[in-house]
């Protein structure tokens, strides 16, 4: 069965520090791949997303991902965090054979 | 544009009883999906509501159903609850079927406890 894995589940960081979570997942077919976040107290809301075309996406907020094929991989970047991305983070692949997956999530804790 | 609303944002069951969720999506939106949110297993996809109709469904067991009505609202069901089932439950709407093309817009969530 396909899955996603987010080896990371909970991350803390100083802040100016930069920020690499990892998302692997298992299928060889298509796949568009996702970020949401979800703030303390708020809805899930998506951070970026990746359908085709330049591997490397850029979101709201500073941050980037980028898909490698090859690795079954779509990581998520920012290169200096702030206090304010404290928050979850869920990587989601949606594929044809499995629709909607997401990951467990990362918890990303700043420290100011 | 009114986000996706859920009513009612706090529930408190027993064993055995059943329970019925609301989720008025986005006006325009027609596809309206469903999550379980629980800290060990994360977001786990529950199914998915086009036009009234069912079109994606996740690996639940037959206690969890629901439905979707002309004005795209939706609502699930939850019979014989356990108390496995408390969790988070949302909602999430787009204007297509496909997570494809469309990103989802989510609820707050209703926040289902089971004694």
């Amino acid at each position: 069965a396909q899955s996603v894995s987010q080896h990371n589940h909970h991350v803390i960081l100083s802040e100016a520090a930069s920020l690499e979570l990892g998302c692997n997942y298992s299928y060889g077919g298509t796949v568009n791949l996702f970020w949401y976040v979800q703030y303390p107290g708020q809805h899930l809301q998506l951070l970026l997303k990746y359908f085709s075309g330049d591997p490397l996406v850029k979101g709201i907020k500073g941050f980037e991902a980028e898909f490698i094929k090859s690795k079954f991989s779509f990581n998520l970047r920012k290169p200096s965090v702030q206090w304010s991305d404290t928050a979850e983070y869920f990587c989601a692949v949606y594929s044809s054979a499995s629709k909607i997956i997401f990951g467990s999530g990362t918890r990303l804790s700043i420290r100011p | 544009k009114a986000g996706v609303t859920q009513t009612p944002r706090y529930l408190i069951k027993t064993r055995g009883q059943q329970v019925t969720l609301s989720c008025s999506p986005i006006s325009g939106h027609r596809s309206v999906s469903w999550y379980q949110q629980t800290p060990g297993q994360g977001l786990q996809f529950l199914f998915e509501y086009f036009s009234e109709t069912q079109r994606n469904k996740g690996n639940f067991p037959g206690r969890f159903s629901g439905r979707q009505f002309s004005n795209s609202r939706s609502e699930m069901n939850v019979s014989t609850l356990e108390l496995g089932d408390s969790a988070l439950y949302l909602c999430a709407s787009s204007w297509a079927l496909r997570e494809q093309y469309n990103e989802q817009f989510f609820g707050p969530g209703t926040r289902l406890t089971v004694l």
